[in-house]
C-alpha cells in the first residue's frame, strides 16, 4: 500500500515551458487535492476533485489546469510556467464517506527560472 | 474565510523538555488535523482530531471545538521531533483544508 505517490520529485523549468505533475493514490479515496507550499507559509489549495469526473477551483487556481483521469489519478498541468509558480506541490486524497482525514504525497519541488 | 493561527511561531527546546503548541481557528470546523513536516519536506499525519483528546506515544492532542482551539503536546522531546508543525482545519462542502502558517520546532541535543 503505497498511499499517495507523486512524480517527479524535482523539476526545473524555464519560463514559458509546460509540464504535468502526476499524482496517484491506492486507498480507493473519492476526493483528491492539489496544494502548493511557499516558504514560511502553510499549504494553499489549487484545485480539488470531489469525485471521479469532477474538478473545482481552490484558493489559487490561476495558471493551472487539472485532470481527474480516473479514481486513482489526478494530474496538475502548468501550461506556461512562470517564476511565481516556483513552489513545492503536494497532492492529497481523502475518503469523506467515513473520515475527513487527508493523506499527503511526498511533494514535487518545482523551480521556474 | 476561516482563519487559522498557530503559536508560538518558533520554539527552541533542549532534548527531554516538554512543549505545548497551540492552534486557534475562527469558525466551526468539520475536522482538524495536526501534521509534522520533517526536514526533508514530508508531511506526516499526527492526529485527526475534530474534538476530544488523543494520544500517540509521546504526543497527544486536545481539541475544544466549542472554544475553537486545539493543543498539541510533545513530551520528552527528541531531536527527531524538529521540523514544522501544522494545524489544518476542514470546512465547507468541498472539504478544503485551511492551514495555519506552522510552528518551527528545533530540539537541541
Amino acid at each position: 500500500n503505497a498511499g499517495v505517490t507523486q512524480t517527479p520529485k524535482f523539476q526545473v523549468l524555464k519560463t514559458g515551458q509546460s509540464m504535468t505533475l502526476q499524482c496517484a493514490q491506492d486507498m480507493n479515496h473519492n476526493s483528491m487535492y492539489w496544494y502548493r507550499q511557499d516558504p514560511g507559509m502553510g499549504l494553499r489549495l489549487i484545485y480539488y476533485s470531489a469525485s471521479e469526473g469532477t474538478t473545482d477551483k481552490g484558493e489559487v487556481p490561476n495558471g493551472y489546469n487539472v485532470s481527474r483521469l480516473n479514481k486513482r489519478e489526478f494530474s496538475l498541468r502548468l501550461e506556461s510556467a512562470a517564476p511565481s509558480q516556483t513552489s513545492v506541490y503536494f497532492c492529497a486524497s481523502m475518503n469523506q464517506d467515513w473520515s475527513y482525514e487527508q493523506y499527503f504525497g511526498p511533494g514535487t519541488r518545482l523551480t521556474v527560472t | 474565510g476561516i482563519q487559522v493561527e498557530q503559536s508560538p511561531p518558533d520554539l527552541i527546546l533542549q532534548e527531554g523538555a516538554n512543549s505545548t503548541l497551540r492552534c486557534n481557528f475562527s469558525d466551526s470546523v468539520n475536522n482538524l488535523q495536526w501534521f509534522h513536516q520533517n526536514p526533508w519536506g514530508q508531511l506526516i499525519n499526527l492526529f485527526y482530531i475534530p474534538s476530544g483528546t488523543k494520544q500517540n506515544g509521546r504526543l497527544s492532542a486536545t481539541t475544544v471545538a466549542t472554544e475553537r482551539y486545539s493543543l498539541l503536546y510533545i513530551s520528552s522531546s527528541q531531536t527527531t521531533d524538529s521540523g514544522v508543525y501544522f494545524c489544518a482545519v476542514l470546512t465547507g462542502a468541498n472539504s478544503k483544508l485551511t492551514f495555519g502558517k506552522g510552528i518551527t520546532l528545533s530540539v537541541r541535543p
